[in-house]
């Protein structure tokens, strides 16, 4: 049973560029989570989807922030017109339905902005 | 997180006891979670304990829930080098949908 996977596990960019990044969930888990974490903090909440169906949406998610998951399985996000405040690692977590309150986390995307 | 507060730091030696300690705010948390994480790796669930429960073991890991005083904490027995990472204490409020809210991580340094 593979676990979350995330793609790519780096990505440098310079200011102003646009990137996306895929998350793809544990297979039939229902739920995927992204969240944002800084050096030395702890991870934040950023938004939720059950299904294709976004539920829930962070005040840290800006209007140059989106995230879609089109046909409930995996899922991209992507920023737009980068600013070096949003150098962080991005965060994907997925549960079954059975189990919502188990979150499982994927590596990550270590993004810089340069 | 401001809502859930962790000490930065904990040193200890191999095959001693660990203490994590955690405290939170929101008296209407339903779960509460350890994730331990590694240099640039993701979060691994190591275990969570429901808000009626006051202790959960684990193999090497106890968890005690203090819902009274909003004190959370995670023993490690015997802890082996392996154990050096990042830990995070994290709650799950019953009023905010699914969102898990993060204390800022221990960091927990096993000496040989």
């Amino acid at each position: 049973d593979t676990g979350v996977s995330q793609d790519p596990r780096h990505k440098i960019t310079k200011r102003g560029q646009n990137v996306t990044f895929r998350c793809d969930p544990i297979s039939e888990h229902n739920r995927l989570y992204w969240y944002r974490q800084t050096l030395g903090q702890g991870p934040e909440f950023l938004t939720y989807f059950q299904n294709e169906a976004q539920l829930e949406k962070s005040r840290l998610l800006s209007d140059r922030f989106s995230a879609e998951r089109p046909k409930g399985s995996f899922s991209t996000l992507e920023i737009q017109r980068t600013e070096q405040g949003d150098s962080a690692m991005y965060l994907c977590a997925s549960s079954p339905s059975y189990i919502s309150y188990e979150q499982y986390f994927g590596p990550g995307t270590r993004l810089t902005v340069t | 997180g401001e809502d859930v507060e962790q000490s930065l730091f904990l040193s200890v030696r191999e095959g001693d006891s660990s203490v994590i300690n955690c405290t939170y705010t929101d008296s209407s948390s339903t779960y509460l979670y350890w994730y331990k994480q590694e240099p640039g790796a993701g979060l691994q669930l190591l275990t969570y304990i429901f808000s009626n429960m006051d202790m959960k073991q684990d193999q090497r890991l106890t968890v005690l829930l203090n819902k009274k005083d909003k004190h959370l904490s995670l023993r490690i027995a015997d802890t082996q080098t392996g154990d050096s990472a990042i830990y995070f204490c994290a709650e799950r409020k019953d009023n905010a949908g699914n969102m898990l809210t993060f204390g800022g991580g221990t960091r927990l340094m096993v000496k040989p």
